[in-house]
């Protein structure tokens, strides 16, 4: 599975837009981009995955760049809830596992 | 269904001894994984299962770590002779078996070795 690159933590004020980026200058046709995230003393949780096409869910936005060498997961509207450490996967829809980096620690503060 | 149970959500064990750990999956999920996490850092990938055959291991579980899932329900995973190095989250995850849809993760079995 390819690599990915995020920033080691960020700050974002709560009831404004998290932009979280992540580099993946290295994947491959057939593998997706999935986000996860991790609050404190709990499993990852599943966020959003896509392909080459932004999506849209309940928690989040994806927006994968056109040479999909790049994507940035958008929390449109912050709280203190979305504290957490975002993980940013690149996979291959065949692969058997998914793995992990070390994520990036977004702080929402008042 | 109330999602992915893990059970228990902390064990304190003496170096040595054996501990067994038990992740119920989602029902309907034919996918089960195991995951291993220390301080700040990801989740890694320990093992997994398709129904009940266990289809891939990683080179960190070692011959004193062994995963089950009999009947392709419930999984356990064993440690024997437990070290500190050990002392660790365990995660277990479920999942349909296609790109389609994302895991499902438990809340974890803190392990600490003494």
């Amino acid at each position: 599975d390819a690599k990915t690159t995020q920033p080691t933590s960020m700050d974002c004020a709560e009831g404004r837009a998290a932009n979280l980026p992540c580099n993946h200058s290295t994947i491959s046709g057939n593998e997706y981009v999935y986000w996860y995230r991790q609050i404190h003393s709990q499993g990852p949780q599943y966020i959003i995955h896509g392909l080459k096409n932004n999506e849209t869910n309940e928690m989040a936005s994806l927006i994968i760049t056109e040479d999909r060498k790049s994507s940035t997961l958008i929390l449109p509207h912050a709280t203190l809830r979305d504290t957490a450490v975002y993980y940013c996967i690149v996979r291959d829809g065949t692969a058997s596992k998914l793995t992990f980096g070390t994520g990036t620690r977004l702080q929402v503060t008042l | 269904d109330t999602g992915v149970s893990q059970d228990p959500r902390h064990k304190i064990t003496k170096r040595g001894q054996n501990v067994t750990f038990r992740c119920d999956p989602i029902s309907e999920h034919n996918r089960l994984y195991w995951y291993r996490q220390t301080l700040g850092q990801g989740p890694e990938f320990l093992t997994y299962f398709q129904n009940e055959a266990q289809l891939e291991k990683s080179r960190l579980l070692s011959d004193r770590f062994s995963a089950e899932r009999p009947k392709g329900s419930f999984s356990t995973l064993e440690i024997q002779r437990t070290e500190q190095g050990d002392s660790a989250m365990y995660l277990c995850a479920s999942s349909f078996d296609t790109e389609f849809y994302g895991y499902t993760f438990g809340s974890g079995t803190r392990l600490t070795v003494v």
